[in-house]
């Protein structure tokens, strides 16, 4: 069974670089895409990028100038990097296994920029 | 505002149909991509409902349908039940803007 954890400072102050890990269990790493999709009430649901350990990377054009995501195989665990942050980046960050669809997501992880 | 539009809410009285809206252009549905559902019950992640042309992942409820037309695309629920009470999204591909792109999510009501 595949599972997905999020984890991560919940508070984030502006100007400053948001940080999020997803731990992968049931499933490896390698050999699928695994996204980073955020919740907010104000913009909705808003997919933020993928990554493949085989094929790379894509971002969402509108965040791809503040966006890094990457995988560590040997800790089976994809990560979230967003700098630059400001009080709209605030949201429930989910990961997910795949793209179009996402298939399997992970619990959410809230993060708030605030000073 | 989405790319993708759906009605803020909708309701029914227990064992109904009722259909959530997803209306998009041709730069995402009318250009053939496809279109998927999410359910999100209430303070959980989003889970896949529906993808493609009807597809349903297993463990998912035949109640459950699809289907699209132009640059639309509806999800239908019936014999509607209190347990279907959760946000639904549409999600598709849009090319103009090289994004991934979400609905506005529908929140269901059960009378």
């Amino acid at each position: 069974q595949v599972q997905l954890q999020e984890s991560g400072p919940g508070l984030v102050k502006p100007s400053e670089t948001l940080s999020l890990t997803c731990v992968v269990s049931g499933t490896s790493i390698s050999g699928y895409y695994w996204s980073w999709i955020r919740q907010s009430p104000g913009k909705g649901l808003e997919w933020i990028g993928y990554i493949s350990y085989t094929w790379g990377t894509k971002y969402n054009p509108s965040l791809e100038s503040r966006v890094a995501i990457s995988v560590d195989t040997s800790k089976n665990h994809l990560s979230l990097r967003l700098s630059s942050v400001t009080a709209a980046d605030t949201a429930v960050y989910y990961c997910a296994r795949d793209f179009d669809p996402f298939e399997h997501w992970g619990q959410g992880t809230l993060v708030t920029v605030s000073s | 505002q989405s790319v993708l539009t759906q009605p803020p809410s909708v309701s029914g009285a227990p064992g109904q149909t009722v259909t959530i809206s997803c209306t998009g252009s041709s730069s995402n549905i009318g250009a053939g991509y496809g279109v998927h559902w999410y359910q999100q019950l209430p303070g959980t992640a989003p889970k896949l409902l529906i993808y493609g042309n009807n597809n349903r992942p297993s463990g998912v409820s035949d109640r459950f349908s699809d289907s699209k037309s132009g640059t639309s695309a509806s999800l239908a629920i019936t014999g509607l039940q209190a347990e279907d009470e959760a946000d639904y999204f549409c999600q598709s591909y849009d090319s103009s803007l090289s994004a991934y792109v979400f609905g506005g999510g529908t929140k269901v009501g059960v009378l």
